[in-house]
């Protein structure tokens, strides 16, 4: 059973350009979310997707969306890239109700430049 | 709001030396508490989890955590730690309503032989 799968691993973008994440869920989890996590910090919440909904956002500005599919599989979207955006994105898929065990994938690197 | 401390940046230990690791959480209703490790370049793989119950929780690897109430902690423990156990640990809360997960900053453990 493959667990959360990312993609791309790694990347290096420009500031001002717009990057996209991918993220495809642990088979049977229906609820997909994003973190950031800066270098040396632990992972922060940026938002939550169930049932192709936005169902949770963290503190982060407009420049980051998402989208959910019908395959509960998930895009994380970057718009107008800061060198602060530089960070390792994890996504983390649950069954949805609270309390079971979320799983994280092994990240994508984003290096902007 | 929820809020995690993690008290120590670095833990430095020798192998086979007993180990904790500190964890103070803040929020207002009751939540479930996690301990996840991550080891160079990887994702976050869940040690154990707190949800309700007995308040000494018994996780993967060897690894045990103790929730206090009154003392709004949850320390992790290792009566005998290994050179593997090298990596980045993390604290994290969420509230009984949501998968949210609110992490500290992390605690760096490095086992020397």
């Amino acid at each position: 059973d493959a667990g959360v799968t990312q993609s791309p691993t790694h990347l290096i973008k420009t500031r001002g350009q717009q990057v996209t994440l991918r993220c495809s869920p642990k088979s049977g989890h229906d609820t997909v979310s994003w973190y950031q996590q800066a270098l040396g910090q632990g992972p922060q919440f940026i938002f939550q997707y169930y049932e192709e909904e936005e169902r949770q956002r963290g503190n982060f500005p407009d420049r980051f969306s998402g989208h959910q599919f019908p395959n509960y599989s998930s895009e994380l979207n970057v718009n107008a890239l800061l060198l602060g955006d530089s960070a390792l994105y994890l996504c983390a898929s649950s069954p949805g109700t609270t309390g079971n065990t979320i799983y994280f994938g092994e990240g994508s690197w984003l290096t902007v430049v | 709001a929820q809020s995690v401390t993690q008290l120590d940046s670095q833990v430095p230990v020798f192998e086979e030396a007993p180990v904790e690791l500190r964890c103070n959480y803040s929020s207002s209703v009751s939540v479930y508490l996690f301990w996840y490790v991550q080891y160079p370049n990887q994702g976050l793989q869940l040690l154990l989890k707190y949800l309700s119950g007995s308040t000494l929780v018994k996780g993967i690897n060897g690894f045990e955590a103790e929730f206090n109430k009154s003392q709004t902690s949850f320390h992790l423990r290792k009566p005998s730690v290994h050179i593997s156990d090298t990596a980045e640990y993390f604290c994290a809360v969420s509230d009984r309503n949501t998968d949210k997960l609110i992490f500290g900053t992390g605690t760096r453990l490095q086992v020397f032989p």
